[in-house]
């Protein structure tokens, strides 16, 4: 069966670091693969989407990386704030019909001074 | 911007009943969905409809059916509530323009069924 995987431990991180979330998955190649952010209390907010064809997409602070053979994306945020605390879904497209996704149960990270 | 709205942040009902989460979008997308989020087990996908009057399953269907009479609204509802469907429901939506269109969720209704 399908499984996206991130790590359910909560990542700490001082501020001005980076910070690098991992998103693996198994069972699939997926055309594409997003990324959102979550705040408590609040729906997932949309970040980035990187394509099959793309080893690397950025957002100013933010980069994505995606390595197909590996079955792996990578999230990172650099010069950490404390504002980015939060909780950061991956998700794929698992049918490619209808925007359909699948997503991880996300990651917390907390940004300390 | 892209607003998802859903009818109630919080609302508890009792075990039988029948509940109605609605939600409503405001930027003319095809698809909309229904998700419950619970601790653990992250974002699973109840309904989606990528038409008026069309609906297809999700993951996690059972105990749940769906409505969408018009484009800008999809309702999820509990046909008889029961306390194992306690849980925080997401609503999004998307363009039907091309793959790959991100998701635009609404905050969210916690709902507790005593």
């Amino acid at each position: 069966s399908q499984k996206i995987e991130q790590n359910s431990e909560a990542l700490n991180i001082q501020e001005g670091k980076t910070a690098t979330l991992t998103c693996n998955y198994t069972n699939y190649s997926p055309a594409y693969l997003q990324w959102y952010r979550q705040d408590p209390g609040r729906g997932p907010v949309f970040l980035l989407l990187i394509r099959e064809n793309e080893k690397e997409k950025r957002k100013e602070r933010l980069k994505v990386t995606f390595d197909t053979t590996l079955k792996q994306s990578l999230f990172h945020i650099t010069a950490s704030q404390p504002a980015d605390s939060a909780t950061y879904l991956c998700a794929l497209d698992l049918t490619g019909t209808a925007s359909k996704l699948t997503f991880g149960t996300g990651t917390r990270l907390q940004v300390t001074l | 911007d892209v607003k998802v709205t859903q009818s109630s942040r919080y609302l508890v009902k009792r075990t039988g009943e029948k509940v109605f989460l609605e939600c409503v979008q405001d930027m003319d997308h095809e698809n909309m969905f229904w998700y419950r989020q619970d601790p653990g087990l992250g974002l699973r996908l109840i309904y989606f409809s990528y038409d008026v009057k069309m609906k297809e399953k999700g993951d996690i269907p059972e105990g749940y059916s769906v409505s969408r009479e018009k484009k800008e609204r999809f309702s999820l509802i509990l046909e008889s509530a029961s306390t194992n469907q306690t849980s925080m429901y997401l609503c999004a939506s998307s363009t039907g323009t091309g793959k790959a269109q991100p998701q635009h969720f609404g905050d969210g209704t916690r709902l507790s069924i005593l």
